[in-house]
């Protein structure tokens, strides 16, 4: 079975500050990889995914992530964050050829000014 | 395209009564998911359709809740008799089959069971 563990529940940080949500994934075929983001009040928006190819992807509103294969990880990072930027974080990966997500429990990103 | 549209976007009930949540996919997209958000148990997938079929209804709780797919355009799940116990965000995401597996959600419903 695949897993997605997200190493940190909540992550507070100072606006301009570099992030690094932390993802961890386990399988033994090829997978996937996706972040969604959740703002208050409202539905999971994808922000990047990785597919094949190039490890580092890069996403909206200036987030990147690596996918490390040796590691089973896929952390997201941005250099400076934004107040805006305040959401739930959530990994996700699905098998190839198959539709199902498997989500981490989110991580909760806090910007203090 | 107006995205994923689920309805109504607040629902509050007492304990027993029938909760119906709608959800319309973006046109085209072939399947369809429900899921249910809570603080202890996260983000949870309840069923899926694919081409208006039940492929996997695993996580459906118990047999008060029910969810159909009449035509591509709609789907409901259905709670009878609600409970305390059933309230959370249900979402509803669509995709279309074969773009790598990328879920569109919609807003989402919070209900409210007293």
């Amino acid at each position: 079975a695949q897993s997605v563990t997200q190493l940190d529940s909540q992550v507070p940080v100072f606006e301009e500050a570099p992030v690094e949500l932390r993802c961890n994934y386990s399988s033994s075929v090829s997978v996937y990889l996706f972040w969604y983001v959740q703002y208050p009040n409202q539905g999971l928006q994808l922000l990047l995914k990785y597919l094949s190819g190039s490890t580092l992807v890069k996403g909206i509103n200036g987030f990147e992530a690596e996918f490390n294969k040796s590691q089973t990880s896929f952390h997201l990072r941005k250099p400076s964050v934004h107040i805006s930027d305040t959401a739930e974080y959530f990994c996700a990966l699905s098998i190839q050829g198959a539709q199902k997500l498997v989500f981490g429990q989110g991580t909760r990103l806090t910007i203090n000014p | 395209d107006a995205g994923v549209i689920q309805s109504p976007r607040h629902e509050v009930t007492e304990m027993g009564q029938e909760v119906t949540l709608r959800c319309k996919p973006i046109s085209g997209h072939n399947s369809l998911f429900w899921y249910r958000q809570t603080m202890m148990r996260g983000l949870e997938l309840l069923i899926y359709f694919n081409n208006n079929v039940p492929i996997d209804d695993s996580g459906m709780p118990e047999d008060r809740f029910s969810a159909k797919m009449p035509n591509a355009s709609f789907s409901t799940l259905k709670i009878q008799p609600s409970e305390p116990r059933d309230s959370a965000v249900y979402f509803c995401a669509s995709i279309l089959q074969g773009a790598y597996n990328e879920q569109f959600f919609g807003p989402g419903t919070r209900l409210t069971v007293l």
